[in-house]
């Protein structure tokens, strides 16, 4: 797949406040995208999906927004807590919605102060 | 099991021997991943099974590098004749097949080629 950048490596907000972290893809065949957690030592973990035919998503404390005329994709956190300190990366296929040979971003790595 | 699981942990071998990592999935998914993911980067795509299929390999960096999968459950990722540039984390997911969404990794193996 073509490539999935972030547009900061490091993202640094205060404990309590909302975050929004925003992913970039070029592939316009792209039709469902991904954002994954990965706290130190672990693996990523699925946070929230979305596929090309919406705009928006709501999970728990977490919402994906989609802007497939810009490919643009971003994760907003509501109320940051502290265990929210990970890196954050992006995840697209053009695959139907399979997730065979996803393409991943780099990764921005959000840290929450107190 | 309840996740997927990864061993070893961590292996550390000298260059030019060959490797050999292991994932169990989760009881039931049918679609297995390999990827690598190198210090401060994204996760690379290796190689990807899904059922009875034949494989997809095609991330697979060199011919030094392929994977097996038994009975539809445990896969092994040999790396033969390693090099330095083998060093990464390598990460193993499993998900119920296509279009369900790639949810589940493992810890990973942290391979370091010396």
């Amino acid at each position: 797949g073509e490539s999935v950048g972030l547009h900061l490596p490091t993202l640094s907000v205060q404990e309590g406040d909302n975050s929004i972290i925003n992913c970039a893809y070029s592939n316009s065949a792209s039709d469902y995208f991904i954002w994954y957690k990965q706290e130190s030592g672990k693996g990523p973990q699925f946070i929230i999906d979305i596929r090309s035919n919406m705009d928006k998503r709501q999970g728990q404390r977490v919402t994906v927004l989609l802007n497939k005329t810009v490919k643009h994709l971003s994760l907003q956190i509501a109320a940051t807590q502290p265990g929210d300190s990970a890196v954050y990366f992006c995840a697209e296929t053009s695959g139907g919605g399979g997730a065979d040979g996803l393409t991943f971003g780099k990764g921005t790595h959000l840290i929450i102060q107190p | 099991g309840a996740g997927v699981s990864q061993s070893p942990s961590n292996k550390v071998t000298e260059k030019g021997k060959d490797v050999e990592l292991r994932c169990d999935p989760i009881s039931g998914h049918t679609a297995l991943y390999w990827y690598r993911q190198s210090l401060g980067q994204g996760l690379e795509f290796l190689i990807y099974f899904q059922g009875n299929s034949a494989p997809d390999k095609s991330g697979l960096p060199s011919d030094r590098f392929s994977a097996e999968r038994t009975g539809g459950s445990v896969s092994t990722l040999t790396i033969q004749r390693t090099q330095q540039e083998d060093s990464a984390v390598y990460l193993c997911a499993s998900s119920l097949g296509v279009g369900r969404g790639l949810g589940f990794f493992g810890q990973g193996t942290r391979l370091t080629v010396v």
